[in-house]
């Protein structure tokens, strides 16, 4: 199994700045991803990390909200851009083995004041 | 789609009773799944997966069944504990796409 670290662990944010939330898997992965999960709810994708080229996002998630990098196969950043209330949520990283097998980060629990 | 509402399915179980949790999926051509046990204030932890070309798969105290007539899952959890408190989450892949995931269950252990 891969074990998946994230950075910070919670943060309380002002309306309009911008908060960058770091991944680190313990292993090389084929396949990153960020979620979101309101409290009490299940998770939504935001997006595809892709090494090396542009992510792929959801309907519904855009590049100049949700800019993600990923310089290299264990490593992905998820920046939350001019922040609202609203996007006060959990934001989730994960990792896709090669028998696809999926695996979680602690998340970063994010409140927007 | 995100889900709605703020109000999880729950299932209250007696401490040392078997819990059975469910999860109806929605694409017959999903051919991997996994459950997932989210303890409040952290990330999902893998439990248990299993491939289409199996019914039934055991782990320590865990077992899954696929009923692919019906698009069912079901996690059984035997001598259910107190740490066993959590939401479940089943989930679906197809062909090495993105996960989708059920709506959760909150199983409560009581005393």
């Amino acid at each position: 199994s891969a074990v998946i670290s994230q950075k910070p662990s919670r943060d309380i944010c002002q309306r309009g700045t911008s908060l960058t939330i770091q991944c680190q898997v313990d292993s090389q992965v084929t396949m990153m991803f960020w979620y979101r999960q309101q409290p009490g709810q299940s998770l939504t994708l935001i997006a595809t990390a892709n090494q090396g080229s542009e992510a792929t996002y959801e309907s519904g998630f855009v590049i100049d909200k949700f800019p993600i990098s990923r310089p290299n196969l264990t490593f992905s950043t998820l920046t939350v851009s001019n922040m609202s209330p609203e996007d006060s949520s959990i934001y989730l990283c994960s990792a896709m083995g090669q028998a696809y097998e999926q695996y979680f980060g602690p998340g970063t629990r994010l409140t927007v004041t | 789609g995100e889900s709605v509402g703020l109000h999880l399915p729950t299932l209250s179980v007696q401490e040392g009773d078997n819990s059975i949790i469910n999860c109806a999926y929605s694409n017959s051509a999903s051919d991997y799944f996994i459950w997932y046990k989210q303890e409040s204030g952290k990330g999902p932890q893998f439990i248990i997966d299993i491939r289409s070309n199996m019914d039934k798969r055991q782990g320590q105290r865990v077992t899954v069944l696929l009923n692919k007539t019906v698009k069912h899952l079901s996690l059984q959890i035997a001598a259910t504990q107190p740490g066993d408190s959590a939401v479940y989450f089943c989930a679906e892949n197809t062909l090495g796409q993105n996960f989708v995931f059920g709506p959760g269950t909150r199983l409560s252990v009581l005393p």
